[in-house]
């Protein structure tokens, strides 16, 4: 039982390129969220997908898109990379919303130079 | 703006002894709290959540919520060096199923 699955691990990108984040969960879960964790400032939501064919954005979703590609996929894309996104991303995602708790992927240690 | 405050630490705590930990939320009608354990590098993890008022027991770990005070902890008893990490609070925004608040974490250190 894999869980979260979360591509690549490490990334450099120069301002301005392009990349995507992927995800995959195997655990049948409905919902799923982006987040970003910067030292001293704790995990800050990007956008999120209640369910299959539903996105929303979170609390810092500029720079972002995103796509629920289907149940078990969220991808996340910087279509003009800037230094200031920088960080670790995670990837996260639950039964039905947050009441059970999350379950989050290992991480991508994304740095734009 | 809905706020979980946490001490950053670092706390440092004697191996077997109790570690105490706490967090202040904001948001008078949240619901649901949960604690995450995060090693250095790693992605959380949650150990505890709790939805009353009152203590919830796992094995070592002890959660406390105070509704009326808006304050939840977390009590790690017979602490352990493996316990060293940091520990993340994180409260159910009232307004959305979907979005936690989270605090920016505290630093246990366990001194063998």
């Amino acid at each position: 039982n894999a869980g979260v699955t979360q591509t690549p691990k490490f990334q450099v990108l120069k301002t301005g390129q392009s990349m995507t984040l992927q995800c995959a969960q195997d655990m049948n879960h409905n919902s799923m969220y982006w987040y970003r964790q910067d030292p001293g400032m704790g995990l800050r939501l990007i956008y999120y997908s209640a369910s299959e064919g539903t996105t929303d954005k979170g609390e810092v979703p500029n720079g972002y898109n995103v796509s629920r590609l289907n149940k078990r996929e969220f991808s996340l894309r910087l279509e003009s990379a800037a230094p200031s996104q920088t960080s670790v991303y995670f990837c996260a995602s639950s039964y039905r919303g947050q009441s059970n708790g999350y379950t989050f992927g290992s991480g991508t240690r994304l740095t734009v130079v | 703006q809905k706020e979980v405050e946490q001490n950053s630490g670092p706390l440092s705590v004697p191996e077997g002894a109790i570690a105490s930990l706490n967090c202040t939320y904001s948001d008078r009608v949240s619901q649901s709290f949960f604690w995450y354990r995060q090693y250095s590098g790693k992605s959380p993890e949650l150990i505890m959540s709790i939805y009353s008022n009152g203590d919830k027991e796992d094995g070592r770990f002890t959660a406390q919520l105070n509704k009326a005070s808006q304050y939840v902890s977390l009590l790690i008893r017979d602490s352990q060096p493996s316990d060293s990490a940091t520990y993340l609070c994180a409260v159910n925004g009232a307004d959305s199923n979907y979005q936690l608040i989270w605090g920016a974490g505290t630093k246990l250190i366990i001194k063998p």
